[in-house]
């Protein structure tokens, strides 16, 4: 069963402009993660928060959490041609748990 | 390797065939995840594996459907008289595990099965 869903579910923006993809999720989590996949690839880990934080930053990546509304956001400032992708947000129940739940994605188009 | 590895990267095969799917984890990775993930979709858990612990097969959608994990290393997917609707990305991903629950995994590249 899905627990994080993603929205927009695609998203199309200039280059240099601001990306924003949110996640809400339904159950109380341990963590929050957010994955890149590029088409046919793989997925790449892109940053983790965990529930007591509320905010990230890593290089133009910044993500939120939001525990009382069950969401995340993830905001790519400065957007590229390569940022070009799916972005998916997974969820980690409890505490010592090792089960990933991963939403249907973002997809997102950056024209140059 | 330095990262996860897969194989085969694509198979075809008839309805009705057995497949294997096999996946090599980062060395030292005691977490090992199955993903499935259907064109435009999102990933699907099938079953992980940690440490010696029993591997938790909640998501494997049915019993044509098992995995091992030898020497707490290589990991084998098996789908028995495959079915049509089989038809997927079928994903890898290992994490150092530990205590803490599931961090970051990384994944392999992916074995796209074609059940025709």
């Amino acid at each position: 069963s899905q627990q994080g869903e993603e929205d927009p579910q695609a998203l199309s923006i200039q280059e240099g402009e601001n990306a924003t993809m949110n996640c809400s999720y339904k159950t109380s989590i341990n963590n929050l993660q957010w994955y890149r996949q590029n088409s046919g690839r793989g997925l790449v880990h892109l940053i983790l928060i965990r529930s007591n934080e509320r905010e990230k930053h890593s290089g133009r990546l910044r993500v939120t959490l939001d525990t009382s509304k069950k969401s995340s956001s993830l905001l790519i400032t400065a957007s590229r041609a390569a940022d070009t992708a799916s972005y998916f947000c997974a969820t980690v129940s409890g505490a010592g748990s090792y089960q990933l739940t991963f939403g249907k994605g973002t997809k997102l188009s950056v024209i140059p | 390797g330095a990262g996860v590895s897969q194989s085969p990267s694509n198979k075809v095969t008839e309805k009705g065939k057995d497949v294997e799917l096999r996946c090599d984890p980062i060395s030292g990775h005691t977490a090992l995840y199955w993903y499935r993930q259907s064109l435009g979709q999102g990933l699907e858990f099938l079953i992980y594996f940690q440490g010696n612990s029993a591997p938790d097969k909640s998501g494997l959608p049915s019993d044509r459907f098992s995995a091992e994990r030898t020497g707490g290393s290589v990991s084998t997917l098996t789908i028995q008289r495959t079915q049509q609707e089989d038809s997927a990305v079928y994903l890898c991903a290992s994490s150092l595990g530990g205590q803490r629950g599931a961090g970051e995994l990384f994944f392999g590249e992916g074995s796209r099965l074609t059940v025709l």
